[in-house]
């Protein structure tokens, strides 16, 4: 069966310092690959995804950029945090496009001070 | 207007109510529709798909209208644990591997 892994799940960081997530899928191979930011009391915002190794897509300018080493590796970071950086980040796959089902990890929530 | 619009709510129900959610999307092409359940603080996970006019499991009932663009979710005797924010999620189409989430309607069941 497919598994996602997502680590850290809580990290508090100061403003200005980098960061690094990352997310890994067992079970699979090829999947779509997916970042989303959710701040509290707030929707889905999706802020990268990825078709293939070192295919990705922006969706919204912002201070992070998203990196896919390996198939199943999928990596969010940044040179310097932003307080509005703050919010729960989630790592999703699917198998086919986005006409089929997300599958999401336990996510990140991230607070930046 | 939004890609997809929902009554963020929240919907405060009895245990045992019968309660309904409705979800309109902008996309005339979307072919796929999703309905997930994101519990507090909480990854989403997948509660029902729609491929064609509805769905049904247990006590949840899918059902999509095509001509007025709307996707609804029936949920019959609410539990408690039922409480939790309820996505609609209209596949993106053409190619684009884009899903478009709703901001979700919360719902709160009581005793």
């Amino acid at each position: 069966s497919q598994t996602i892994h997502q680590w850290p799940a809580t990290l508090v960081q100061p403003v200005g310092s980098p960061l690094s997530l990352e997310c890994t899928v067992e079970g699979t191979s090829n999947p779509n690959l997916y970042w989303y930011r959710q701040a509290a009391g707030r929707g889905l915002q999706l802020l990268f995804y990825s078709v293939g190794i070192g295919q990705i897509s922006s969706e919204v300018p912002q201070n992070l950029s998203a990196s896919r080493p390996q198939d199943r590796q999928f990596i969010l970071s940044s040179k310097k945090l932003l307080l509005s950086d703050s919010g729960f980040y989630l790592c999703a796959w699917s198998v086919l496009g986005g006409q089929e089902t997300q599958y999401f990890g336990p996510g990140t929530r991230l607070l930046v001070l | 207007r939004k890609e997809v619009e929902q009554d963020p709510g929240p919907f405060n129900v009895p245990e045992g109510a019968t309660v309904a959610f409705n979800c309109t999307y902008s996309n005339s092409a979307s072919q796929s529709f999703f309905w997930y359940r994101q519990d507090c603080r909480k990854e989403p996970k997948l509660l029902m798909s729609v491929y064609s006019s509805g769905n049904e499991d247990g006590r949840f009932t899918a059902q999509l209208n095509r001509a007025s663009q709307y996707i609804s979710l029936l949920i019959r005797d609410s539990k408690l644990s039922d409480s939790a924010t309820y996505l609609c999620v209209p596949t993106a189409s053409g190619g684009s591997y884009i899903p478009t989430f709703g901001r979700g309607t919360s719902l709160i069941v009581h005793p």
